[in-house]
């Protein structure tokens, strides 16, 4: 069965460069959501997005932006990286918001 | 606002014992209940989930959790485990919301041969 699909899986970039993250959900899922997982810790809330519109936000910083486009998939774009971004970003899927989420295996952004 | 509490940090076995791994939640109203569990540099695997109904809920890999409404509790259960299940345990709820899920911070299982 298809599951999320998350690219790149590893990046590397310096401070103050610009990275882009690339979400697929599962098809017919209309709903996405971003986590960040620094080294040790457990996922952290950052966005989601229910039919391309933007349904919640948690604790993603200003300096980072998000879309759903009209084929579902999802983009986390993040700019003027710090060391602090380093860190597991994962995207999940849902049909509707709530209930079941299936993960990606995440990208790994490494901010030297 | 909704939280979970993994008390247990680090927790070392042996191979072929028994397994309980403790949740407990704050919420509101009952929520979706789940435990994922991560190997190192990996993704997050869902063993089991509860929604609603029978309150002892079987997952994969041998593993089961039992939901205790008086309690707030979500506790996991392996009869015997094995070296493979060494990894990180997440506990996590859902409101049915678009918030996703709220994690516990992660119980970091060892197996000991």
């Amino acid at each position: 069965a298809a599951g999320v699909i998350q690219s790149p899986r590893h990046l590397i970039k310096e401070k103050r460069e610009t990275a882009t993250l690339k979400c697929y959900p599962i098809p017919r899922h209309d709903t996405v959501y971003w986590y960040q997982q620094g080294p040790g810790q457990d996922p952290q809330f950052l966005i989601s997005f229910y039919e391309k519109m933007q349904s919640d936000k948690g604790s993603i910083p200003d300096r980072f932006s998000a879309q759903q486009f009209s084929d579902y998939h999802s983009e986390l774009n993040m700019s003027s990286l710090e060391l602090g971004d380093s860190a597991l970003y994962f995207c999940a899927s849902s049909f509707g918001s709530g209930g079941e989420l299936f993960f990606g295996e995440g990208s790994r952004l490494t901010v030297l | 606002a909704q939280s979970v509490t993994q008390p247990d940090i680090h927790i070392t076995v042996s191979e072929g014992a028994s397994l309980e791994l403790r949740c407990n939640y704050s919420y509101g109203a009952t929520p979706y209940l789940f435990w994922y569990v991560q190997s190192p540099g990996q993704g997050l695997q869902l063993l089991l989930k509860y929604f609603s109904g029978d309150t002892l809920v079987q997952g994969i890999k041998g593993f089961e959790a039992e939901f205790k409404r008086s309690q707030s509790s979500f506790n996991l259960r392996k009869p015997s485990v094995h070296w493979s299940d060494a990894a990180e345990y997440f506990c996590a709820i859902s409101g049915g919301g678009a918030d996703g899920l709220t994690f516990g911070k992660g119980t970091h299982l060892i197996i000991q041969p």
